[in-house]
């Protein structure tokens, strides 16, 4: 299996700009789950989905981001508009349970908005 | 809010040390806890997950402890090498509601040759 595929891997906008960011899981994983990294706040859960169904957004800092996952194989995280306070390293992670299985994570986007 | 907690924030030690740390976690409704290793410029990769009191798992050099009833738990490497050099998560996940895990912010870990 390939792993967690994200897209694109380095993103540079301009403030103000929508960007949309990327993800397939593992085949047969039904947890997808996406992070935010940051140097002050570490690794933060946005949202996570099962089954395709977003089950947890609380992490989503303002109504600026959403995400959806229109099926099993692809998942997109989108900034509208942008800030430059959302540069920051964007993880997708899937898993074949919860609580107790291991997250598998994709390679990052790096996001830097001007 | 659930906070996790790993100490120290920073290791630095010589190839062939033995070397351990910490994540502290509240103890109450616990359900899992999860050990990460994030390479520089890479994406974390699962190390253990353990879930009953008094487990230890052990992969290779590198082994972990869980108390959960004191909410902690420890990672241990023996004889560290250079490759070891990485930032090592925990996270912990409690029962009931969100499935989601909650980070610590890790321990960096530099293993001079």
């Amino acid at each position: 299996d390939a792993g967690v595929i994200q897209s694109p891997r380095h993103e540079v906008t301009e403030m103000g700009q929508e960007v949309t960011l990327r993800c397939k899981p593992i085949s047969g994983h039904d947890y997808l789950f996406w992070y935010r990294q940051t140097m002050m706040r570490g690794l933060e859960l946005l949202i996570y989905f099962n089954n395709n169904v977003p089950i947890d957004d609380s992490g989503m800092p303002e109504d600026r981001f959403s995400a959806k996952m229109p099926n099993a194989s692809f998942s997109t995280l989108k900034i509208q508009p942008s800030e430059p306070r959302d540069s920051a390293v964007y993880f997708c992670a899937s898993s074949l349970g919860s609580r107790i299985e291991a997250q598998y994570f994709g390679p990052g986007t790096r996001l830097l908005v001007l | 809010i659930l906070n996790v907690e790993q100490s120290p924030q920073s290791l630095h030690v010589q190839e062939g040390d033995s070397t351990n740390f910490t994540c502290s976690f509240p103890s109450s409704n616990f359900y899992a806890l999860h050990w990460y290793r994030w390479e520089t410029a890479k994406s974390p990769e699962a190390l253990f997950v353990m879930t009953l009191n008094g487990d230890e798992k052990k992969k290779g050099r590198i082994s972990a402890t869980l108390n959960t009833k004191e909410g902690y738990s420890y990672l241990y490497i023996k004889g560290s090498q250079p490759e070891d050099s990485a930032t090592y998560l925990c996270a912990s996940v409690t029962q009931g509601g969100s499935e989601k895990l909650v980070f610590g912010k890790g321990t960096k870990l530099t293993v001079n040759p």
